[in-house]
């Protein structure tokens, strides 16, 4: 069935590393959002990138749509990265237009 | 920026209550929906809302209803609260529908514990 898959599931860095996040999907998409869940629960949104390649501080972001998948990159992290981070998509196929989201990437930074 | 806000950051509600969670947006968005999260299962959504008065069912709509009587206002409604609805519920609000430009933005969320 239709689906979005992150990995890895879990990863633990120290301050100053960078990380590579993977999200796979199975179909093509319209929409493709990253977020990065705080630990009050707040949704915040990175990147809006159903394709192409952005940037935006120490964060950056790229979609290949054709090879159904996308990068989130993370240089010299912080504790403050800590948190979730979803993958959501909206695809091209389907009738509600509504996201479907991964299952999380949980990041700890450690000082 | 976008502002999405919920009425409420905790909640705590007994069995068989009626419960609201409000949700309002400042931008004039057209789209609304009301999400639910659990561990282990994710982000899943409830009911969405093109429009004033429109409605639609998402994936795991039993047990809620909805109400969007004004285009900045969408409502989650449990009817008879149970246990097995202690989440956290999220509403999201999105961009007029253009298949260009559709993206979806959060309030912070309602946690909700029904005892």
């Amino acid at each position: 069935g239709i689906q979005v898959e992150q990995s890895p599931p879990d990863l633990i860095l120290q301050e100053g590393a960078n990380s590579t996040l993977r999200c796979n999907f199975s179909d093509s998409v319209n929409n493709l959002q990253w977020f990065h869940q705080n630990p009050w629960g707040q949704l915040i949104n990175l990147f809006y990138i159903p394709s192409g390649t952005k940037q935006n501080g120490r964060l950056s972001a790229t979609t290949v749509a054709t090879e159904r998948y996308s990068l989130l990159y993370i240089s010299s992290s912080q504790t403050t990265d800590s948190g979730v981070y979803f993958c959501a998509v909206v695809f091209s196929s389907g009738s509600a237009r509504q996201l479907t989201f991964g299952s999380g990437t949980q990041l700890t930074v450690l000082p | 920026d976008v502002k999405v806000t919920q009425s409420s950051r905790y909640l705590v509600k007994r069995t068989g209550e009626k419960v609201f969670l409000e949700c309002v947006q400042d931008m004039d968005h057209e789209n609304m929906f009301w999400y639910r999260q659990d561990p282990g299962l994710g982000l899943r959504l409830i009911y969405f809302s093109y429009d004033v008065k429109m409605k639609e069912k998402g994936d795991i709509p039993e047990g809620y209803s909805v109400s969007r009587e004004k285009k900045e206002r969408f409502s989650l409604i449990l009817e008879s609260a149970s246990t097995n609805q202690t989440s956290m519920y999220l509403c999201a609000s999105r961009n007029p529908d253009t298949r260009l430009y559709n993206e979806q933005f959060f309030g912070p969320g309602t946690r909700l514990t029904v005892l």
